[in-house]
């Protein structure tokens, strides 16, 4: 059953903690991104990776890191630097063509108390 | 500086067909029309695009005008759980991999 998983479905952290989100695909595809979507707004670009070992910033990356060791694998690790971290944090993957459909994993909420 | 405008709510009632307009006048040659939808608290999920022939699927149907400036979303047969936001982007790809989503529009399927 392909597709794109993301755990866990909630995340709590205390404020200054680092936390790492999980984001895994079976679609073998090269591309991988990450959003973040805050109440009543659309989606924000925080990095992408077009292939193994390189990825982008987007439009919002401070405060964030990724990696990208495996092509199934992009996890995002929210840092204690990002001021608003409290959201809810959309992993996506295409096959990285140009104009390729990107498939949304089923998310994560993160809540930083 | 959204590319597309569509209404904010609409209404349909099970078992007819929703009718999704959006307008991106400014849409460039390259630029492809995507139609996402998101249930609350889950990941958007693709629909359907298109560049400028009329598109189907087991989905929906997409009809984009003969100079690209609208297009609309059809649902054929609406049930409560097609109740989402459905978003209407211009997407071009290249090295900007942005997805830009807008507001949206709030589709009600009621009983």
């Amino acid at each position: 059953d392909g597709g794109i998983t993301q755990s866990p479905k909630y995340l709590f952290r205390k404020e200054g903690q680092n936390v790492t989100l999980s984001c895994e695909q079976n679609l073998n595809h090269d591309a991988m991104y990450w959003y973040r979507q805050d109440p009543g707004q659309g989606l924000r670009l925080i990095y992408y990776s077009q292939i193994v070992n390189d990825f982008q910033k987007g439009d919002i990356a401070e405060g964030y890191s990724v990696s990208r060791e495996k092509k199934e694998s992009f996890p995002l690790t929210v840092t204690s630097a990002q001021k608003n971290p409290t959201a809810f944090y959309l992993c996506a993957s295409s096959n990285g063509q140009f104009t390729d459909t990107q498939y949304f994993g089923p998310g994560t909420r993160l809540t930083v108390l | 500086d959204a590319k597309t405008t569509q209404p904010p709510s609409m209404d349909c009632a099970e078992g007819r067909a929703a009718n999704l307009p959006c307008n991106h006048s400014t849409i460039s040659g390259n630029e492809y029309v995507y139609w996402y939808r998101q249930i609350h608290s889950q990941g958007p999920q693709y629909i359907i695009h298109g560049l400028k022939n009329n598109e189907t699927n087991e989905m929906a149907s997409l009809i984009i005008t003969e100079d690209r400036k609208s297009s609309t979303l059809i649902l054929p047969h609406a049930t409560l759980r097609d109740t989402a936001v459905y978003y209407c982007i211009v997407y071009s790809g290249g090295s900007n991999y942005k997805l830009t989503f807008g507001k949206g529009t709030l589709l009600t399927v009621n009983p």
